[in-house]
């Protein structure tokens, strides 16, 4: 079965660079259609889409947030790496990741997400 | 902002019929499939109605979606207290503002 989980840190400085590494299960990211995507949710607040990348690397990125994020795939370890630059406490939130459904337009398994926090 | 706007809260007692709206524009609801997922409290978001009106194996069939132009509607027949959750649209966005595009979220609370 699909599995996802994220890791990194749950705190980091403002200003300073946030790295999030997505590993799963159960899936290729090299098989055609396939891709992982990353969202975010603040705390009592709504889901915010960051980023997504497929089978072929090809990628795309919320606009408000692109010049911030890089997304890129390990297909070897099974890894999706999200990158977020110059954190500031509004980017305080829990980040996921999931699975998207190949050749359609919907997650249909989620990590259960970890929570970053953003604070000197 | 959430591109997709949806009503903050909704209620119901148990056993009651609810429906949650998502109201968008021409380059998401009205022109791509509409996407509904289910957050319980301390979880993490779960698929429950995609393609606008299908069902993934096994959620209930008291869960129901539907599209019409661009908004489309969630409807939860014979309300259960396990119910009780976040309920967030979601859709493809043909314009800068995607291509994934999320709703406000609605907070359904049994009575």
């Amino acid at each position: 079965q699909i599995t996802l989980k994220e890791s990194g840190p749950t705190l980091v400085k403002p200003t300073q660079t946030l790295t999030l590494t997505c590993t799963f299960s159960g899936f290729s990211l090299s098989t055609s259609g396939v891709g992982v995507g990353w969202i975010r949710q603040p705390p009592g607040k709504a889901l915010e889409w960051l980023a997504l990348i497929y089978w072929d690397d090809d990628k795309r990125y919320s606009p408000s947030l692109k010049s911030r994020l890089t997304i890129t795939k390990d297909t070897s370890k099974n890894q999706v790496v999200l990158t977020m630059t110059n954190m500031d406490p509004v980017d305080t939130a829990t980040y996921y990741c999931a699975h998207l459904m190949p050749d359609d337009y919907y997650f249909d398994y989620w990590g259960q997400g970890t929570l970053v926090t953003v604070s000197s | 902002q959430s591109v997709l706007t949806q009503p903050p809260s909704a209620s119901g007692t148990p056993g009651q019929r609810v429906t949650i709206s998502c109201s968008g524009s021409s380059s998401n609801i009205g022109s791509n499939y509409v996407y509904w997922y289910q957050q319980l409290p301390g979880t993490a978001p779960k698929l429950l109605i995609y393609r606008n009106n299908q069902r993934p194996s096994g959620v209930p069939d008291r869960f129901s979606g539907s599209k019409s132009g661009t908004s489309a509607s969630l409807a939860i027949s014979g309300l259960r207290s396990e119910d009780e959750a976040d309920y967030y649209c979601a859709a493809w966005d043909d314009s800068l503002s995607g291509p994934v595009v999320f709703g406000g979220g609605t907070k359904l609370t049994v009575l």
